[in-house]
């Protein structure tokens, strides 16, 4: 699977938008970009994933740019419920069950 | 639909017990995943089994640790003899075909 680099943290005042931007430089042309994120003591939880064009669900907006070495995840209007660690991770859809977490952005949202 | 359920949600115990944790999936899932998370390796694929039969152990990192899912509905992953090194956080996830993972609530262990 291809590697992530993403920001170590970052801060967001509550209500506005949190955009968090992951590198995947060496991402191949079968595989997708996944987000998920993970609140303290809890599970993983899924976010959204998406390929080329832009997607959009009701967590969250994924921005993949056009040589898809990069995409941003778009939390709209961030609550405090949104401090989590997010993670950014590469992957194809099928064939290979694996995820590979790095160590994801922890995101903290300030009221 | 209940989630991943995980027993138990915290378990202490001394060296060289044995210890089991349990999974259950959510129904219709046919993967499932055991994942193994600490502050310094971040989170790490344990063992993942397709239709109750094991894939790929490669994460397992070593002979005291073993996992069985002797049906869709429940699996294991036992420690023996456990080592303070041992103590995580233990989770377990599972998916449909072509889907996501959904992951449970974890097992906090600590050996002592």
């Amino acid at each position: 699977d291809a590697k992530t680099t993403q920001p170590t943290s970052m801060d967001c005042a509550e209500g506005r938008a949190a955009n968090l931007p992951c590198n995947h430089s060496t991402i191949s042309g079968n595989e997708y970009v996944y987000w998920y994120r993970q609140i303290h003591s809890q599970g993983p939880q899924y976010i959204i994933h998406g390929l080329k064009n832009n997607e959009t669900n009701e967590m969250a907006s994924l921005i993949i740019t056009e040589d898809r070495k990069s995409s941003t995840l778009i939390l709209p209007h961030a609550t405090l419920r949104d401090t989590a660690v997010y993670y950014c991770i590469v992957r194809p859809n099928f064939g290979n069950e694996k995820l590979t977490f790095g160590t994801g952005t922890r995101l903290t949202i300030i009221p | 639909d209940a989630g991943v359920i995980q027993s138990p949600r915290h378990e202490v115990t001394e060296m060289g017990q044995e210890v089991t944790l349990r999974c259950k999936p959510i129904s219709g899932h046919n993967s499932l995943f055991w994942y193994r998370q600490t502050m310094m390796r971040g989170l790490e694929l344990l063992i993942y089994f397709n239709n109750n039969v094991p894939i790929d152990d490669s994460g397992m990192p070593e002979d005291r640790f073993s996992a069985k899912m002797p049906n869709a509905s429940f699996s294991t992953l036992k420690i023996q003899p456990s080592e303070p090194r041992d103590s995580a956080v233990y989770f377990c996830a599972s998916r449909r075909p072509q889907e996501t993972q959904y992951f449970g609530p974890g097992t906090r262990l600590l050996v002592l």
